[in-house]
């Protein structure tokens, strides 16, 4: 069981660069999340998902776009990416809402902007 | 709005106890605990759903105050792998945003 998976594990960008960090879960959960770690800091939500074709913004969206075409991927899109966007960002799923249930994270993605 | 942990920081001699403490400004439905080794992936410990609820993971457990919006986190008898950051989530029972917000953390380390 292989949990949450993201990949890349480590990337670094360039200024005005794109790319899309993957997630994949196979737990069959509904609800998925993306979520970024500043150094020292908590985790604040990006986007999130309750089910397949439905997303929605958290507490941090802008310069990040999200999809979700089937239940198990959940990938999330830098557009533009600038020095801000360096940080630690961790995908994570729940069977349903987290008022109920916990969450599994994955490994985590570190990325740097320069 | 994030909820508020303390301490920010604790050292902990291995078999001492600690009690760290969430609080939350608005009422909540439900306390996540998880604890984040170094580089590492948070790991989820135990959620508490009811008022005065209290639950146990090994030697940690856990108690919510619905009324005081409080949540404490007891490590008892701590042992060297306990050592990480302990996050507080919360989820409110108010707000179109019904998402889980978590606190800035609080670093343990249990020394030998």
């Amino acid at each position: 069981n292989a949990g949450v998976t993201q990949t890349p594990k480590f990337r670094i960008l360039k200024i005005g660069q794109s790319m899309t960090l993957q997630c994949t879960q196979d737990m069959n959960h509904n609800y998925m999340y993306w979520y970024r770690q500043d150094p020292g800091m908590g985790l604040k939500l990006i986007y999130y998902s309750v089910g397949a074709g439905i997303t929605d913004k958290g507490e941090v969206p802008n310069g990040y776009n999200v999809s979700r075409s089937t239940t198990e991927d959940f990938p999330l899109r830098l557009e533009l990416a600038a020095p801000s966007q360096t940080s630690v960002y961790f995908c994570a799923s729940s069977y349903e809402s987290g008022g109920n249930y916990g969450y599994t994270f994955g490994s985590g993605t570190r990325l740097t902007v320069v | 709005q994030q909820p508020v942990q303390s301490p920010q920081a604790v050292i902990l001699r291995e078999g001492e106890d600690a009690v760290i403490n969430c609080s939350s400004s608005k009422a909540l439905y439900s306390v996540h605990w998880y604890r984040q080794k170094h580089g590492e992936a948070p790991v989820f410990l135990m959620i508490l759903l009811k008022g005065g609820e209290q639950k146990g993971h090994e030697k940690i457990s856990a108690s919510f105050n619905e009324k005081k919006q409080q949540s404490s986190l007891y490590l008892t008898a701590s042992q060297l792998s306990y050592s990480g950051t302990y996050f507080c989530g919360t989820f409110s029972s108010s707000g179109s945003a019904r998402q889980l917000t978590f606190g800035s953390g609080t670093q343990l380390t249990v020394l030998p």
